[in-house]
């Protein structure tokens, strides 16, 4: 298997434009989660997945952020307008509920916002 | 909601000392914790997990240990080496698992001097 697959591994944008990002989870895992990691802040819960349907999207700092599931594969995570303080490692993970708890994490995103 | 408090946030020893990073957390129906290990620049991956049904797992160098009734639970790094620095999370599942995903603490950052 190839993992949970992420893209792309490094975004630099510029403050007010929109970025997309994405995520491949592992196949048959049936939750995914976006994640948000900075010095600052840690490890943050953005939101997460189970069977396509958002469950908890507590985490989602504000109206900017938004994210899709349109199917079991495929997920993303979009910023409208993004801004500086929006930079940070954004990462992807799936799991398997009913067999571990165990999070598989993808290599993350890296963005930059100028 | 759980809630997971680690401690201590910085851990440096010297090679072949052991390491000690303790973990709380407040919902006591929860009964999965595992520990990530974050090298710099990579993402988070499991390196071992305890269940509520036993007191203590063991993995080579790496052992976890649980008290459920003081609601906390430890990891133990012996024989340390310099690649075991790296930072380190522990986890529980939110609502005692029903819900699915992990409540991360906010991680160890272990450096182990040659």
């Amino acid at each position: 298997d190839a993992g949970v697959i992420q893209s792309p591994r490094h975004e630099v944008t510029e403050m007010g434009q929109e970025v997309t990002l994405r995520c491949k989870p592992i196949s048959g895992h049936d939750y995914l989660f976006w994640y948000r990691q900075t010095m600052m802040r840690g490890l943050e819960l953005l939101i997460y997945f189970n069977n396509n349907v958002p469950i908890d999207d507590s985490g989602m700092p504000e109206d900017r952020f938004s994210a899709k599931m349109p199917n079991a594969s495929f997920s993303t995570l979009k910023i409208q307008p993004s801004e500086p303080r929006d930079s940070a490692v954004y990462f992807c993970a799936s799991s398997f509920r009913y067999l571990t708890y165990e999070q598989y994490f993808g290599p993350g995103t890296r963005l930059t916002v100028t | 909601g759980e809630n997971v408090e680690q401690h201590p946030s910085t851990l440096s020893v010297q090679e072949g000392d052991s390491a000690v990073i303790k973990c709380t957390y407040s919902d006591s129906a929860s009964n999965y914790f595992p520990w990530y290990k974050q090298e710099l620049g990579k993402r988070p991956q499991l390196i071992i997990d305890i269940r509520s049904n036993v007191g203590e797992k063991k993995d080579q160098r790496i052992a976890v240990t649980l008290n459920k009734t003081a609601k906390h639970f430890s990891l133990h790094i012996t024989e340390t080496q310099p690649e075991d620095s790296a930072v380190y999370f522990c986890a529980a599942p939110n609502y005692g698992g029903s819900q699915g995903n992990l409540i991360f603490g906010k991680g160890t950052k272990l450096s182990v001097k040659p």
